[in-house]
């Protein structure tokens, strides 16, 4: 079964800092991989995915993510972030089957921007 | 185009009481899925359903959890003789019928479930 881990639980940030979630997965197969902002209070939203082609894939609000095959790795960047970006951050994995799946959760990093 | 529905957003029961909760996909959409959301963790997938089946209940409890999604009306999420390890935000996501937009899945606001 796929797995997805978050390293980073909690990450504090000053307005205007770089950021840079890590997400790995396990699966040695094909798969789709999403990350997803939860505002506080809010439900669930879709930043970028990944289902193939150009690994480097932009999303909303300045956010890109970055494909690595070889390391199974997806992590989630921004240049600048600001206030408004804390949230917490979910990194997510489908398999890529032809068909709908399940996703499988990373734990979710929690970020804190200050001003 | 109305975003996933799901109701009520805030739902109280007493141990032992039965929950129901609702999921109203996205129009277009005939896949729904449900997850669960305890406290300080991830997302864990339960029970993935289309249209009058259970495509994969792999995450469900064996005990007390069912779902259902009729030919007509939403999709019903229902816990039977509460207890307060069932207190978590439940999440209903939908996504498209076909073409590549299949793998995305679009998330309700969830309903917040608490136990006492």
């Amino acid at each position: 079964a796929q797995s997805v881990s978050q390293h980073n639980h909690h990450v504090i940030l000053s307005e205007a800092a770089s950021l840079e979630l890590g997400c790995n997965y396990s699966y040695g197969g094909t798969v789709n991989l999403f990350w997803y902002v939860q505002y506080p209070g809010q439900h669930l939203q879709l930043l970028l995915k990944y289902f193939s082609g150009d690994p480097l894939v932009k999303g909303i609000k300045g956010f890109e993510a970055e494909f690595i095959k070889s390391k199974f790795s997806f992590n989630l960047r921004k240049p600048s972030v600001q206030w408004s970006d804390t949230a917490e951050y979910f990194c997510a994995v489908n398999l890529n089957t032809g068909t709908a799946s399940k996703l499988t959760f990373g734990t979710g990093t929690r970020l804190q921007v200050t001003l | 185009n109305a975003g996933v529905m799901q109701n009520p957003r805030h739902l109280v029961r007493r141990r032992g009481q039965e929950a129901r909760l609702r999921c109203s996909p996205m129009k277009g959409h005939s896949h729904v899925y449900w997850y669960r959301q305890l406290p300080e963790e991830g997302l864990k997938f339960m029970v993935y359903l289309q249209k009058e089946n259970i495509i994969d209940e792999s995450g469900m409890p064996k005990e007390r959890f069912s779902a259902e999604f009729p030919k007509e009306g939403p999709s019903i999420l229902r816990i039977q003789q509460v207890v307060r390890g069932d207190s978590a935000a439940y999440f209903c996501a939908s996504s498209p019928t076909t073409g590549f937009k299949y793998y995305e899945q679009y998330f309700g606001p969830g309903t917040r479930l608490t136990v006492t």
